[in-house]
Formats: structure tokens, C-alpha cells, sequence
């Protein structure tokens, strides 16, 4: 599974958008980008993932460049919940394992 | 409803002893894995099964032995516990093997602390 690459750490003010950034510039045409969360103490959590078109569902969207090295998870109306540390990950399809990086902590800010 | 299920939630325990974590899924999923998270908090892939069977093996030592008696239980034996089996482990479940949207559901974790 190609490498992925995110800010240790970033800080958004609480009703705002917050975008969080994951450059994949090694991805192959059939790896995923999946984004998890890990609330504290808390097992982590699905978001959102895709392959080459942006997506969109209840909690975040997707937005992946043309050339799938990079992509960005935003979170619409940031609420302090969503204080959480984030992990992007590629994954290759029919690869059942998940390798998780360090992520970004994000910080919602009230 | 719970979907993943981890008991138990903490277990304090010494070193040498034997100690078994369970883990069961409400989900129908097929698969079901073991995470460990350590002190630093990097989570790392265990074992994975799938329909009872072992699929994913990584390099872990051969004290901890997993289990699954059915396809909605995976449960985690752990023999002659050390000082660095210390974390936290994570069960998790998915629909399937190879399926593009094999999101993995995580149970709440086991904290184990060995003295």
C-alpha cells in the first residue's frame, strides 16, 4: 500500500469547514483512499473513502485530486466531537489490512 | 445495540500469567481482526480471519494465539504475558475479503496493563 503523508497537527474553529489534507503521491490506480478517526480512548472510526471521484455522505466529503496524489477530508460544520486524530489511509483493493500512520490530530476550537 | 463487543474493558494482570480477551460482532460481517495500539498510539494489525479462517498473520509472537469459534466471535489468548504486551487491542469487523467497501467497524478496546 502506497505511503501517505498528513500534518501532525492542525486547529479549526468550532461551525467551520475543516479541511484536512493527505498527500499520496506513490497511489497505484487501484488503491482506495480511506479516512478514519480515533475519538480519544475510543476504537477508530469510518468515515469516507474513494478512488478517483469525489465523494460525499452524512458525516464528510472526499475531494481527490486528478492525479490521486493527494486528497482532502472536509468536515462541513466542525462541532468540538470532532476533536479527534484522523488517519488517511490507501488501501489496496481486495487488501483486507488496514496500516495506520500517525494521522492528524485536529482540534476543534470553541 | 453494540455491534463490536470487547471484554473486557480494562484487565490489570502480572507477568507470566495467561489472559484471554473476547471479542463478538453483531454485524454478520465475515472477517474480524485484532489491533494492538501501543503507548505511542500506533495501531497495528494483528490477525484477521475470515469465515473462521486465518488470512492475516502478522509478525506477532507465538504467545498470542487467536480463536474463533464461530464466525461472529474472535477471541484473543495471550500466554506468559511480558511488560510490553501492555496496550491497548482493538477488534474490529468488516463485510467481507476483497470487497471495495470493506470499511472496518472497531470495538471499544481492551486496555491491558501487566505489572
Amino acid at each position: 500500500d502506497a505511503k501517505t503523508t498528513q500534518p501532525t497537527s492542525m486547529d479549526c474553529a468550532e461551525g467551520r469547514a475543516a479541511n484536512l489534507p493527505c498527500n499520496h503521491s506513490t497511489i497505484s490506480g487501484n488503491e482506495y483512499v480511506y479516512w478514519y478517526r480515533q475519538i480519544h480512548s475510543q476504537g477508530p472510526q469510518y468515515i469516507i473513502h474513494g478512488l478517483k471521484n469525489n465523494e460525499t455522505n452524512e458525516m464528510a466529503s472526499l475531494i481527490i485530486t486528478e492525479d490521486r496524489k493527494s486528497s482532502t477530508l472536509i468536515l462541513p460544520h466542525a462541532t468540538l466531537r470532532d476533536t479527534a486524530v484522523y488517519y488517511c489511509i490507501a488501501v489496496l483493493f481486495g487488501n483486507e489490512k488496514l496500516t495506520f500512520g500517525t494521522g492528524t490530530r485536529l482540534t476543534i476550537i470553541p | 445495540d453494540t455491534a463490536v463487543s470487547q471484554t473486557p474493558k480494562y484487565l490489570v494482570t502480572q507477568m507470566g500469567n495467561d489472559k484471554s480477551i473476547k471479542c463478538e460482532q453483531n454485524l454478520g460481517h465475515d472477517t474480524m481482526y485484532w489491533y494492538k495500539q501501543d503507548s505511542k498510539k500506533f495501531l497495528k494489525i494483528m490477525f484477521s480471519y475470515n469465515n473462521k479462517e486465518l488470512i492475516i498473520n502478522e509478525t506477532v509472537p507465538n504467545r498470542f494465539s487467536p480463536k474463533s469459534p464461530d464466525k461472529a466471535h474472535l477471541n484473543l489468548h495471550i500466554n506468559s504475558l511480558e511488560l510490553g504486551d501492555s496496550a491497548v487491542y482493538f477488534c474490529a469487523s468488516s463485510q467481507g475479503r476483497g470487497l471495495a467497501g470493506y470499511e472496518q467497524y472497531f470495538g471499544p478496546g481492551t486496555r491491558l496493563t501487566v505489572t
